[in-house]
């Protein structure tokens, strides 16, 4: 069972719909990515957080520490937001490597 | 400062040959680390750097895949006597100082053993 679960691994939606991505942890972790990968490879990362919630443009990071649980939201979602979705967390206090999970394959349809 | 950068962006290789990608982080991160990524999946950690000194090796990096960073800027991954299996995205990913800070992330280098 891999430490990071990520669901669902593949979602597809239409224009403007309100988008939420889930992710969760079996470990005590410090930090939790959320990065965007685009067709081609390359990594964007989008929110770093270990509390609360962040928020940037139509893009929201919660995570809940509790319940070893974080999700991305994105509202009016666009067809330049597909992309795939991965959460990584890095697994606890002076351990700088992330642990991945699978991805979210999000497609937004126009 | 551009980003991360690495290169070559693409590499196919035969069975048996040895291959080395480079990673150059950006300027003044002092942490560079090495990740693989096979089709459909999340990437996995390799190893990382602080300035010149390797920390960490993942059990994932046999012994036919060594790095370096010789003066703590770019980084060398070389893999030896390439197998099929190798075949995969290499990142490369680099971050300031430590303790929770963003990694930033390199294209990628694409490997496809033949």
């Amino acid at each position: 069972k891999n430490e990071v679960e990520q669901s669902p691994q593949n979602l597809t939606a239409q224009e403007g719909e309100f988008i939420t991505i889930n992710c969760s942890y079996s470990v005590g972790i410090s930090a939790l990515h959320w990065l965007q990968q685009h067709p081609g490879g390359g990594i964007v990362s989008l929110f770093m957080l270990s509390s609360g919630k962040k928020k940037h443009g139509r893009l929201i990071a919660t995570i809940n520490i509790q319940e070893k649980h974080s999700s991305l939201h994105i509202t009016a979602s666009h067809p330049r937001d597909s992309a795939v979705y991965i959460c990584a967390a890095r697994m606890g206090f002076g351990n700088e490597k992330l642990t991945f999970g699978t991805g979210t394959r999000l497609t937004i349809i126009p | 400062d551009t980003g991360v950068s690495q290169d070559p962006r693409h590499k196919i290789t035969k069975r048996g040959q040895n291959v080395t990608f480079r990673c150059d982080p950006i300027s003044e991160h002092n942490r560079l680390y090495w990740y693989r990524q096979t089709l459909g999946q999340g990437p996995e950690f390799l190893t990382y750097f602080q300035n010149e000194a390797q920390l960490e090796k993942s059990r994932l990096l046999s012994d036919r895949f060594s790095a370096e960073r010789p003066k703590g800027s770019f980084s060398t991954l070389e893999i030896q006597r390439t197998e099929q299996g190798d075949s995969a995205m290499y990142l490369c990913a680099s971050s300031l100082l430590a303790g929770g800070e963003t990694q930033y992330f390199g294209p990628g280098t694409r490997l496809l053993v033949l």
